[in-house]
């Protein structure tokens, strides 16, 4: 059971758009970054978005994230077959004084 | 180019222990918090421990507390969590990461897996 609840699966057909959710509470979304991250099959993850809304360089505009109270949201447009994989946010938990991430979500391009 | 080698992954016995190393290159470590990430197969990825740069601040996730170590030595630009009291859970690829939670980890290593079996 993950702090951060995303859903399991999303799907588009190429071209389209998706979002993937992310919730959490005031003690970890609701009062510090979140970040997300991309994991291909077989791979590392992958550093997506920073500070809730950043791009690190190199990540097109096709990806972009936002913040609101508890909860985060990514969003990526012209979807590729290439973008088929994991998609995790995670942000710091100032309670638990831990890190966190949520349980990912499948992103299936059809 | 940031590179984040891990080494000393492989397979022990519950109860055992097992030390993983990453070295880093590409970067100045010492300006750096570093993270370990372990991914258990077929799962997603769960934070473990946290360091400073000087390796004076120390957070784990409660259920390695108390077993696990994390280390680090900036002359050697290197890495380490020190595993104990390995149990089956503990079974899974380990990354190496640069950064945190806080304000996002921006480069990832290969993994290490780990494997505890009785």
């Amino acid at each position: 059971q993950s702090v951060l609840t995303q859903p399991p699966s999303v799907s588009a057909a190429p071209g389209q758009k998706v979002t993937i959710s992310c919730s959490g509470t005031s003690s970890n979304i609701g009062k510090n970054y979140v970040s997300w991250y991309q994991q291909l099959p077989g791979t590392a993850p992958k550093f997506l978005i920073y500070e809730n809304n950043q791009r690190p360089s190199g990540i097109p505009d096709r990806f972009s994230g936002s913040k609101s109270g508890t909860s985060a949201t990514l969003g990526i447009t012209g979807l590729q077959t290439g973008d088929e994989g994991d998609y995790y946010c995670g942000t710091w938990d100032s309670s638990l004084s831990a890190g966190v991430f949520g349980g990912g979500t499948k992103l299936t391009v059809l | 180019e940031v590179q984040l080698v891990e080494s000393g992954g492989g397979s022990v016995q519950t109860g055992g222990s097992l030390r993983l190393s990453c070295a880093a290159s590409g970067f100045t470590f010492s300006n750096y918090w570093m993270t370990w990430v372990r991914q258990a197969p077929g799962k997603g990825l769960q934070w473990v421990a946290y360091i400073n740069q000087a390796g004076t601040e120390k957070y784990y996730v409660d259920s390695v507390e108390g077993r696990f170590t994390i280390s680090r030595d900036s002359a050697k630009n290197s890495l380490s969590l020190q595993m104990n009291s390995l149990r089956a859970e503990d079974t899974a690829v380990y990354y190496c990461a640069r950064g945190g939670l806080v304000r996002g980890i921006t480069h990832w290593g290969q993994g290490a897996l780990v494997t505890v079996s009785s």
